[in-house]
């Protein structure tokens, strides 16, 4: 089952404006959220992450929105900048689990 | 500095041959050890992890096996690759709660 839901496979977004990639979760254990970046032929590289006593957490031009009601997280960032084009995953993982469960990424294409 | 380091990067392999992909962490100890892979146009799926030396817990059945004979190593194996093997393969790291992923293995069955 999947624990963790991005429903947008893709974005494209112009440069300088704002990228908001979105995602869901049905596991209410889950307790600490993380987006990692990704490049074609790389590993994903830890992004920012947020947990669940926060709503928001702000690194540069990156912040992620938590909505614990909804299940739901964002991930915004602004301004965009093309070396941001990029496969985003959001994850998920509870602190009595071991694992971390991700979404399917959304791939995020910034225009100049 | 802790580095994750797997290999080897590309692998290209017969249907039926076996399979052995190595994970290295240096720089910590006892760390958590995971095993993902990334199907074409899919997300990263976990296979394996593990909490110590020959303790592996698997997520998923399949002709997919993983072992942990040193503190630091975690090895994915098969006897007999199907080609629906094929994929990216992740070893990742983890002593806190972030995960740090090492650079990949793309294998491809034909």
């Amino acid at each position: 089952d999947q624990q963790v839901k991005q429903n947008s496979p893709s974005l494209s977004v112009q440069e300088g404006r704002i990228s908001i990639l979105n995602c869901d979760y049905t596991n209410s254990m889950f307790d600490y959220f993380l987006w990692y970046k990704k490049y074609p032929a790389e590993g994903p590289t830890f992004l920012i992450s947020i947990s669940s006593i926060k709503d928001k957490n702000e690194d540069g031009r990156f912040t992620v929105f938590l909505n614990k009601s909804a299940k739901h997280l964002s991930l915004h960032i602004v301004p965009s900048q093309p070396g941001d084009s990029a496969v985003y995953f959001c994850a998920a993982r509870a602190s009595d689990n071991n694992d971390m469960r991700f979404g399917a990424g959304t791939r995020l294409t910034v225009k100049p | 500095s802790q580095t994750i380091h797997q290999w080897p990067a590309t692998l290209v392999q017969p249907v039926g041959s076996p399979l052995s992909l190595e994970c290295t962490v240096e720089g910590t100890s006892n760390p958590n050890l995971y095993w993902y892979r990334q199907a074409a146009g899919r997300g990263l799926q976990l296979l394996f992890y593990s909490v110590g030396i020959g303790q592996i817990s698997s997520e998923v059945p399949q002709n997919l096996s993983a072992s942990r004979p040193q503190d630091r190593q975690f090895i994915l194996s098969s006897k007999k690759l199907l080609l629906s093997d094929s994929g990216f393969y992740l070893c990742a790291w983890t002593q806190g709660r972030e995960l740090f992923f090492g650079e990949g293995s793309r294998l491809t069955v034909l």
